[in-house]
């Protein structure tokens, strides 16, 4: 089956960019989506279709997608900005069904 | 706006059958595909299946053997059953809206803690 892979764990200072990595064999044909989950909370949806931004979502929040590695890039850091992050893409290749990366903590220092 | 709420035990003994339902509020559940997502306690998301409006479903392959899913259009509600639980499938369970071409989650309700325990 389909695999995502994420780094476990990514600190930034505020202010500064984070990049968050998903990387999956041949991932730049799918569709990646990204979401945010704080402690207790559910995940949030903060980027679909690779790069764009559900209403309500700050402009800091971007994303890319080729090759072997999907990319969610926040800039100008904040505090509230902590949390966990997932990817996740629709895998068709055999058994049609849902995958979503292994997850990253973001810590801001 | 959409609104979806889980509910169901909090607690199931092993082998037993886990039902959960979700209801939707604040919109009609009709025309969407609606999804089961679990994360067990200090882990990450795992996508259990999703079920169209029309009765039509996919399952996670690690877990088809043991899932049905179900839909109640005139409650506005879908549902889950996980048969022959174990220690392993205690987790919070999550319902969400599938949308943007069926392929990303963009409504998750708050989700609902389940033990599985004797």
């Amino acid at each position: 089956s389909y695999v995502l892979t994420q780094p476990p764990s990514v600190s930034v200072a505020p202010g500064k960019t984070a990049r968050i990595t998903c990387g999956g064999n041949n991932i730049g044909s799918k569709s990646v989506h990204w979401y945010q989950q704080k402690p207790g909370q559910a995940p949030v949806l903060v980027i679909y279709y690779d790069s764009d931004r559900p209403s309500g979502i700050p402009e800091r929040f971007s994303g890319s997608n080729s090759g072997n590695t999907a990319t969610l890039t926040i800039s100008r850091v904040e505090a509230g900005d902590e949390a966990d992050y997932y990817c996740q893409v629709w895998d068709s290749s055999s058994d049609h069904h849902y995958v979503f990366g292994t997850g990253t903590k973001v810590t801001v220092l | 706006q959409v609104q979806l709420q889980e509910s169901g035990p909090g607690l199931v003994k092993p082998s037993e059958t886990l039902s959960l339902t979700c209801t939707v509020s604040g919109g009609s559940i009709s025309s969407y595909y609606w999804s089961w997502i679990r994360q067990p306690a200090g882990k990450g998301l795992e996508w259990i299946g999703r079920i169209y409006t029309s009765g039509s479903t996919n399952y996670n392959p690690s877990l088809k053997s043991r899932v049905t899913m179900s839909v109640d259009t005139s409650k506005n509600q879908f549902s889950l059953k996980l048969s022959s639980v174990t220690a392993a499938d205690t987790a919070v369970y999550y319902c969400a809206r599938v949308t943007h071409g069926g392929l990303a989650f963009d409504i998750w309700g708050q989700g609902t803690m389940v033990t599985v325990s004797s």
